[in-house]
């Protein structure tokens, strides 16, 4: 079945720097793939996502790229800010399909 | 915030008991996926209902089931509760399968 690997687990950055979360699948069918941020205690929000069709996609600080190839997405977020804190979790789907599968999350803390 | 919806907040059962978990989707949308978040972990596909149907199931013994409504919300029923069922289950809603938006979530905790 459909295997999605998330790395890192966790990252630490200063305010300000940048942020990278990469995100692995096994599925070359997939081309949904979403991320959310989970702050503690409150439900998954989803922050941006891209489809296959796309290899970048920008929304002021927060960038998804895909590497259709190689089956890896990213999640970029620069000038990272505290209330970035949270954990992150990528998601791969098949349109039509009906299935969601999570990454393991990254939990990212931004120390100020 | 997304207008989907989930009831009750909290819940403790004990080994054993059953449970019902409730969902309204957001408006518009026909489509309501259930997940099991463990403690530190992504969550778990459970099922999916698609206009009253259920559309998809992920590995889940029998005694996880559930159903739609007319107007798209939704139940989770647990049976035989055990003490690993203790989660956050989360329900998504989408208007077919696509971009899902979460629910707050029901806290379960199984003594």
């Amino acid at each position: 079945g459909e295997n999605v690997e998330q790395h890192p687990s966790t990252l630490s950055v200063q305010e300000g720097d940048s942020a990278v979360i990469k995100c692995t699948y096994s599925d070359s069918a997939s081309n949904y793939f979403p991320w959310y941020k989970q702050e503690l205690g409150k439900r998954p929000q989803l922050i941006i996502d891209i489809r296959s069709n796309v290899g970048e996609k920008k929304d002021q600080r927060i960038a998804v790229t895909l590497n259709k190839t190689a089956k890896h997405f990213s999640l970029h977020i620069t000038e990272t800010q505290p209330e970035d804190s949270a954990v992150y979790f990528c998601a791969v789907t098949t349109s039509g399909t009906y299935k969601y599968i999570f990454g393991t999350g990254t939990r990212l803390k931004v120390l100020a | 915030e997304t207008g989907v919806t989930q009831s009750p907040t909290h819940l403790i059962k004990t080994r054993g008991q059953q449970v019902t978990l409730r969902c309204s989707s957001q408006s518009g949308h026909n489509t309501v996926s259930w997940y099991q978040q463990a403690l530190g972990q992504g969550p778990q596909f459970i099922f999916q209902y698609y206009r009253e149907e259920e559309n998809g199931r992920g590995n889940f013994p029998p005694r996880f089931s559930g159903l739609q409504f007319p107007n798209y919300s939704s139940e989770l029923n647990v049976n035989a509760l055990e003490l690993d069922d203790s989660a956050l289950y989360l329900c998504a809603s989408s208007l077919d399968v696509d971009e899902q938006y979460f629910g707050p979530g029901t806290r379960l905790t199984v003594t």
